[in-house]
């Protein structure tokens, strides 16, 4: 069965000040590993996919990385429009998404 | 391109009482999912659609079904609703792999 965790639960910086969000996932076969955003009361908004231990994207402040056991969402110079909670899912075989239960980051001004 | 739509995306009902949510996918996607979102639970898969059949399921009692129509857009029914349904309920559409979700049906069981 497919198991995703994200760590820390809750994440308070202040503008400017860069941090990590952690997902922890075992599968059997990965397929992709995808990270969204949800503003509250909104459905996810896509941010990327990644398929292969490595291989990194970028969006703007956001860069995601994966290893063969975790991804890491970097955030630098977050600004308070990036406060967010930051899911993270996977893929495996022809199943469907296994979400872990997300970051709640804060960015003060 | 228009998005990922769901109506209606607010619903209040009684327990006991049916619902039935609706998804329009993107344009040219033919794999629809539905997922039920709680504060607790986070989000949990119900089932997925492709091409009018379902393709996976959750984990989740028989009161919850869903059907895809032929031109891809898709409903899901909650029968004898409970409170414990009370949830947003999330649909999204792909074409290959990644998903794109729509805004949600936000619902109340009173």
């Amino acid at each position: 069965e497919d198991q995703v965790t994200q760590s820390p639960e809750a994440l308070r910086l202040q503008e400017g000040e860069s941090s990590s969000l952690n997902c922890s996932y075992t599968v059997s076969g990965l397929r992709g590993l995808f990270w969204y955003r949800q503003d509250p009361g909104k459905g996810p908004e896509f941010l990327f996919t990644l398929y292969s231990a490595g291989e990194e994207k970028e969006k703007e402040r956001l860069k995601a990385t994966l290893t063969k056991k975790e991804s890491f969402l970097h955030i630098t110079a977050p600004k308070p429009e990036d406060s967010a909670t930051y899911l993270c899912a996977v893929r495996s075989g022809y199943s469907t998404l296994t979400f872990g239960k997300g970051t709640m980051l804060l960015v003060s001004p | 391109k228009a998005g990922v739509t769901q109506t209606p995306r607010y619903l209040i009902k009684t327990r006991g009482q049916q619902v039935t949510l609706s998804c329009s996918p993107i344009s040219g996607h033919r794999s629809v999912s539905w997922y039920q979102q709680t504060p607790g639970q986070g989000l949990q898969f119900l089932f997925e659609y492709f091409s009018e059949t379902q393709r996976n399921k959750g984990n989740f009692p028989g009161r919850f079904s869903g059907r895809q129509f032929s031109n891809s857009r898709s409903e899901m029914n909650v029968s004898t609703l409970e409170l414990g349904d009370s949830a947003l309920y999330l649909c999204a559409s792909s074409a290959v792999n990644e998903q794109f979700f729509g805004p949600g049906t936000r619902l109340t069981v009173l």
